[in-house]
This record gives structure tokens, C-alpha cells and sequence, in this order.
């Protein structure tokens, strides 16, 4: 568990502000990935990277960006928060250099709340 | 296109009860089919995966390719096993996991 963090793990901000959440691993893995949870939606892609600085969109990538400057940090950006971005957000990685592995490795979330 | 359905969003079932949670898949290839748990305020975990064959915490499940499911069972519930249960689908050999909407079981004592 301890290859994968997320920070912040909790934040408050307000509608119109932009919003940056880190995802750090210590695995050397490949790919990762940013979802978000919500009720009745489960686990959605927002966006993936499959190496530095290559990135790609998910299933619900509108209004939000993402950087990957070095294989062990992934970062999504919300430019201009709003209130239907109020989620819990993981981060997951997978393919650890060399090898083709589907199974992906979960952060522990960040909460995050629009106001 | 790849999609995951679970159709229960909640389950609740009686300690000792024997507990199957639903996942059907749409896939037209070969696909790879997980299982993630998590629990309450925990991250998410790899529960188990059909190409591994193995039975974790007393859960198993079987690929169905006719039917195209991928059902969580476990004859005997514990009140730890309390938890959002997601289904996962990836095709052969690519990378990306579809998730379903999850199914949160409650075990009663």
C-alpha cells in the first residue's frame, strides 16, 4: 500500500478554482490512471498515462488535464472546479516496466468537495 | 464496446448465508475478469481474478463465457466481508479496466 499515495487526501475549494491532485508511486509501474467514485456510477476513467509525458482521455475527461513529467508522479488538474467534480478520487497503477499486467494497484483516495 | 453491468447496486443477506453477487460482461474478444473489494473508507484491492483460479477469503468465481458472466460467490457470509464489491473487465492483453457500478453488500448478524 505504501507505493501509492495521493495528496491532498481531503480538500475543500470553491466553485471556479483550480484544483491539482498528486498521485506518487514507488513502483515503477507504467501505467496510471486517475477515476473518480461516485453512487451509482462506480469507478469512471477520467484519464491514464502508458509512460512520461503520454497521456491519454478516459470515459469522463471533460474538465480535467493531467501531467506526467516522470514515471513516478501522475497529476490531475480541475482548471476551474465545479460542483459536479465533488468526488472521491483514486489514483491506480499497473505494468510494472517490462511486463503486460492488467491487474492495477489503487491509492487511497482523495475526497474532494466543491463548494 | 466493453461494458460491465451489475445489476444490484445493494445486497444484504444473513450471517452463514451463502452470498453471490451478479457481473455480466459485453465483450466481443477474449476478456480478462477481476474482482475488487473495498472497504469502508479503505482503498480498493484485487479480490481475485479468473485467470488465477484461486479462492480468496472463501470467494470464488467462474468465467462463464456463454453466458457472459462472472459471478462472486461464497457459501457461508462473515459480517467482515461487509464491503463495495467491483466487477472489472480488461481485453487480452491490453491495460485499461472497465469497472461496473459496484454492489455493496451488508452482511447481517
Amino acid at each position: 500500500d505504501a507505493g501509492i499515495t495521493q495528496s491532498p487526501r481531503h480538500k475543500v475549494t470553491e466553485t471556479g478554482t483550480p484544483v491539482t491532485l498528486r498521485c506518487h508511486q514507488t513502483e515503477n509501474h507504467r501505467y496510471m490512471y486517475w477515476y473518480r467514485q461516485d453512487p451509482g456510477h462506480g469507478l469512471r476513467l477520467i484519464h491514464y498515462s502508458y509512460g512520461v509525458k503520454d497521456t491519454d482521455k478516459g470515459e469522463v475527461s471533460d474538465g480535467y488535464s493531467v501531467s506526467r513529467s516522470k514515471t513516478e508522479d501522475f497529476l490531475l488538474t480541475l482548471e476551474s472546479a465545479t460542483s459536479s467534480q465533488t468526488s472521491v478520487y483514486f489514483c491506480a497503477i499497473s505494468g510494472r516496466t517490462g511486463q503486460g499486467d492488467a491487474e492495477q494497484y489503487f491509492g487511497p483516495g482523495t475526497r474532494l468537495t466543491v463548494t | 464496446a466493453q461494458r460491465v453491468t451489475q445489476p444490484e447496486k445493494l445486497l444484504s443477506v444473513f450471517k452463514g448465508a451463502p452470498v453471490e453477487l451478479k457481473c455480466n460482461y459485453s465483450y466481443s474478444g477474449s476478456p480478462e475478469l477481476f474482482w475488487y473489494v473495498q472497504y469502508s473508507r479503505q482503498r480498493l484491492q484485487l479480490l481475485l481474478r479468473h485467470i488465477s483460479r484461486e479462492s480468496i477469503k472463501g470467494f470464488t468465481a467462474d468465467l462463464n463465457k456463454g453466458e457472459t458472466s462472472f459471478h462472486l460467490k461464497k457459501p457461508f457470509a462473515q459480517e467482515e466481508d461487509s464491503a463495495m464489491y467491483y466487477c472489472a473487465l480488461s481485453g487480452l492483453g491490453a491495460q485499461k479496466l472497465v469497472f461496473g457500478q459496484g454492489t455493496r453488500l451488508t452482511i447481517n448478524p
